[in-house]
This record gives structure tokens, C-alpha cells and sequence, in this order.
């Protein structure tokens, strides 16, 4: 299957900080990549869709201005979390769709970030 | 809107079949997932069915009900690594044109001796 990556797999801020996590397509081109946070022992909650070359599509209760999400390629996605809070601390995964493949193997995740504010 | 539910724990002892189920209500279906979560890791793609009827893969078969809105996962011949959260995801038709996976919030199974 295709390859997704992200970058940090990990990263430790302090409060009022700001931290990007990269999204990262490596053998295919995502049209569509989609974000996601998942808290501790709970699923994966969508937070937004990210078209290459327009505005997300922010998911309701998602603050636009906190989780800013830049699609500017076809291979990269940006998520910045802005002003970090310790109540932002979560995993966060995104996934890219090949719409090359078949229809099932379309949506493939990334290993994950995991965000700690301090 | 939607909902997507499916039990929170279950138990079973390793070499057993298990049935994990789903029930679903979207505004728009576009075909069913199930993915395997390992703690700290991103999910891992298990089965995909779009029709009703049964896709088996291996250990791993898949059942769907669109009439229903109900899916089940079964696992044969458990083992102990089969130990993880299971994920139905419904994939969401959007006027945008934009097909996200939505997802229930998991299973947890533990396989135990």
C-alpha cells in the first residue's frame, strides 16, 4: 500500500506555544488528506478535510483559527496548532486518499503525532 | 448527522471466534471499514465492504446490512496478538465532493489465555 509519513512522531511544547505537524504523502499524490485527533483510549475523531489548494473543511466544534491546516502541495499537509493549551495534548493523525488505487485502499494513516503540553 | 456504535470492551479467549458489531446512521453512505488499532499506533486497514453480504480474508470476515445499518466484524482462531481497538468507520458522502472515514469509537479486545 501507499505510504504516508508525519513529522514529529512526537513533540513536547510549553502552553502559548505554537507547533506544526507535517503531513507527508511519499509515493502517491493526496488530492484529500484528513486530520484527526484521537484522546486516550478513545477513537479517532475527525477534525477537518484539507483539499490541495483550498480552505479546509472544518469538522463542527473544530476551531478553524486554532488548528490551522495548510494543503499547499500534493504530497504535503500542514496542521499548526496555534497558542497550544495542555487540553490540545492528544494524538493526531492524518490520512492521505490515492485516488489511484481501489476503492478500498484508498485512505491510508500516517504513524501519528503525539502532542504534549506542558 | 451521524452515529456509529459498537460495544466498548469485549473478552475472548485466545483460539475462540469473536464477533464485534456496529450499527450505523449516516447522512450519506459510501461503503464500511473496520482497521486495527494498536496502542500509540495509527489504525490498520482490515476490510472494506460497500455491498451486503459477507468479504472474508483469511482469519478476518466482514458482514454488511445497508438496509440495517449494521456491520460485524469476526476473528477466528484468536490470538494474542489479535489484542487491540476495533475500528468501524463509515466512509461519508459529501455535496463537496469529500469522502472522509467517520469513525465509531472503538472496541477494545483482549485475548486472554
Amino acid at each position: 500500500g501507499a505510504v504516508v509519513s508525519q513529522h514529529p512522531s512526537r513533540v513536547i511544547c510549553k502552553s502559548g506555544t505554537s507547533v506544526k505537524i507535517e503531513c507527508r504523502s511519499l509515493d502517491f499524490q493526496a488530492t484529500t488528506m484528513f486530520w484527526y485527533r484521537q484522546f486516550p483510549k478513545k477513537s479517532l475523531m475527525l477534525m477537518a478535510t484539507s483539499n490541495e489548494g483550498s480552505k479546509a473543511t472544518y469538522e463542527q466544534g473544530v476551531e478553524k483559527d486554532k488548528f490551522l491546516i495548510n494543503h499547499a502541495s500534493l504530497t504535503l499537509s500542514t496542521l499548526t496548532v496555534t497558542s497550544a493549551h495542555p487540553e490540545d495534548s492528544s494524538f493526531y493523525i492524518c490520512s492521505a486518499r490515492d485516488r489511484s488505487g481501489s476503492a478500498y485502499n484508498e485512505q491510508f494513516f500516517g504513524p501519528g503525532t503525539r502532542l504534549t503540553v506542558l | 448527522g451521524q452515529n456509529i456504535d459498537q460495544p466498548t470492551e469485549m473478552t475472548a479467549t485466545e483460539g475462540a471466534i469473536v464477533q464485534i458489531n456496529c450499527t450505523y446512521q449516516t447522512s450519506g453512505f459510501n461503503g464500511l471499514f473496520w482497521y486495527q488499532q494498536h496502542a500509540g499506533e495509527a489504525p490498520t486497514f482490515l476490510s472494506y465492504n460497500v455491498l451486503d453480504g459477507l468479504e472474508e480474508k483469511g482469519r478476518f470476515s466482514s458482514f454488511l446490512s445497508r438496509s440495517k445499518g449494521y456491520s460485524y466484524l469476526l476473528l477466528k482462531e484468536l490470538q494474542m496478538k489479535d489484542s487491540a481497538s476495533y475500528l468501524c468507520a463509515v466512509r461519508r458522502s459529501m455535496a463537496s465532493g469529500n469522502t472522509p472515514l467517520v469513525f465509531g469509537k472503538g472496541t477494545r479486545l483482549s485475548v486472554i489465555a
